[in-house]
C-alpha cells in the first residue's frame, strides 16, 4: 500500500517561530503536494512539486515556502508563523504528469498562538 | 478556474442507496471529475473518477450528465463506515501538471 506520512499529527507554535512540516512517501511518486484545510473552505493548494528541487506555487503560497531535496520528502516551511496559519495541513503524492489519484497523509493540525 | 457546487450535508439510512450530487457548470472539455472522501481524523481518500462515461468500481458508481455540467456519486448500500465528507473535484491540467480543485464537500451522515 502507498503510504504518506507526516512528521506530526499535532503541533503548537508561537507567532514568529519558523515551522517545518515534513512529508514522506514510500512509493517513488514524482508529484507531491501541500494543502491546507479550513472549515467552510475545503482544501486549498499551497505548493506542489513535480520533481526533486522543482516546485510550483498553488493557490495560496503567500507566507509559505517548500523544499524538495529528495524524491520521497517534501517539506513545508512557515518562515515566520502567524495566527492565521493555524490550520490542518495535508500532504499528498501522485504518479507522473498523468497520475489520476492523489494519496494523502493523515494531516498535521498546526496551532499558532 | 472551474469549480464545483455540492450540498453542505446529506443524510441516509444504513443499507440504503445514496446519491450525492455535484454541479460543475464551468467544466472544460479536458477536466476529469474526481470524487474523494474524508473520514474523521484522516486525510482524503480516492473514491472514483471519470471523464464522460459512467464509471463503476468496488466503492461506488459515478453518473455523469451528458452535458458534463453535473455528476452524481452513488453509494449502492450505505454503511456506517461511509459517514464522511465527500468532495467532488475537477482535475485540470496547468502547464502540463495535474491540478485538483477541491470544494467544500458534502458531509454524509448515515443513520443506523
Amino acid at each position: 500500500d502507498v503510504k504518506v506520512t507526516q512528521s506530526s499529527r499535532y503541533l503548537v507554535k508561537r507567532t514568529g517561530e519558523k515551522v517545518f512540516l515534513e512529508c514522506v512517501q514510500d512509493m517513488d511518486h514524482e508529484n507531491m503536494f501541500w494543502y491546507r484545510q479550513d472549515p467552510g473552505l475545503g482544501l486549498r493548494l499551497i505548493y506542489f512539486s513535480y520533481d526533486v528541487k522543482m516546485k510550483e506555487k498553488g493557490d495560496i503560497p503567500e507566507g509559505y515556502s517548500v523544499s524538495r531535496e529528495k524524491k520521497e520528502r517534501f517539506s513545508l516551511i512557515l518562515e515566520s508563523a502567524s495566527t492565521n496559519q493555524t490550520s490542518m495541513y495535508l500532504c499528498a503524492s501522485s504518479y507522473g504528469t498523468s497520475g489520476s489519484e492523489q494519496f494523502f497523509g493523515p494531516g498535521t493540525r498546526l496551532t499558532v498562538l | 478556474d472551474a469549480k464545483t457546487t455540492q450540498p453542505n450535508s446529506m443524510e441516509s439510512n444504513e443499507e440504503e442507496p445514496v446519491h450525492l450530487p455535484c454541479n460543475h457548470s464551468t467544466i472544460s472539455g479536458t477536466d476529469y471529475i474526481h470524487w474523494y472522501r474524508q473520514l474523521p481524523s484522516q486525510g482524503p481518500e480516492y473514491v472514483i473518477h471519470g471523464l464522460t462515461s459512467n464509471v463503476n468500481n468496488r466503492m461506488a458508481s459515478l453518473a455523469i450528465a451528458e452535458d458534463r455540467k453535473s455528476s452524481t456519486l452513488i453509494l449502492h448500500r450505505a454503511t456506517l463506515r461511509d459517514a464522511a465528507v465527500y468532495y467532488c473535484i475537477l482535475r485540470g491540467v496547468v502547464r502540463n501538471f495535474n491540478k485538483f480543485y477541491f470544494g467544500s464537500g458534502t458531509k454524509l451522515n448515515v443513520k443506523p
